[in-house]
């Protein structure tokens, strides 16, 4: 079973380079999201989407930009990569029901140099 | 205000011991979930339990339970006979309603438990 599958899991960009992660789920789940990880922070959302074709900014947005064209997919752009954006990145998925939770990809390590 | 608060950054356990992880949140939502998620040295995040805010029993899996104290806004997990394997970081999340029909999701920032042999 795939389940959430992110690529790359490892990434070195310079700085003002963009890119794109990559996020698929392959359990029909409604919501998506895109976490980044920072030591001591947590888990902090970048974006998330409610379903195919709708994307909203969750508290980190800056710098970042989503598409989910397809239900299964998840996109997460940076257009112009800073230092400030080297991270561990995370793709979620869920179904819309309260008590449901959330389905994780194995993270991108990014590194902005 | 934090919306979910672990006040312990890391803990140690002797092996085959119980340990409580500590979590509290903060909502005006009367329907929310807490999730505990474990995060093992290799990354992945591993859902572990659930607890609904209208429940009335505490969850309980396996060896983790979930000590839920609704009127304290508590909800603590419970590892009982501890394992090397358990040696993770974990993270207490709470989903809750945010109008429109989408529930937000805020994670804490994590306890790192060591098991010691």
């Amino acid at each position: 079973n795939a389940g959430v599958t992110q690529t790359p899991k490892f990434r070195v960009l310079k700085t003002g380079q963009s890119m794109t992660l990559l996020c698929a789920q392959d359990m029909n789940h409604e919501y998506m999201y895109w976490y980044r990880q920072d030591p001591g922070m947590g888990l902090r959302l970048i974006h998330y989407s409610v379903g195919e074709g709708t994307t909203a900014k969750g508290e980190v947005p800056d710098g970042y930009n989503v598409s989910r064209l397809k239900k299964q997919n998840f996109l997460l752009g940076l257009e112009s990569a800073a230092p400030s954006q080297t991270s561990v990145y995370f793709c979620a998925s869920s179904y819309q029901q309260r008590n449901q939770p959330q389905h994780f990809g194995d993270g991108t390590r990014l590194s902005i140099l | 205000a934090q919306k979910i608060t672990q006040t312990q950054p890391g803990m140690f356990v002797q092996e085959k011991e119980a340990v409580t992880l500590d979590c509290t949140y903060d909502t005006s939502d009367p329907s929310y979930g807490l999730f505990w998620y474990k995060q093992p040295s290799s990354g992945e995040m591993i859902f572990l339990i659930y607890q609904g805010s209208y429940d009335q029993q505490n969850a309980t899996e396996g060896r983790y339970s979930l000590n839920f104290q609704k009127a304290r806004k508590s909800a603590n997990l419970v590892i009982s006979a501890s394992q090397l394997g358990d040696s993770a970081m974990y993270f207490c999340a709470m989903r809750e309603g945010m109008g429109g029909g989408y529930q937000k999701v805020t994670f804490g920032t994590g306890t790192k438990l060591q098991v010691i042999p």
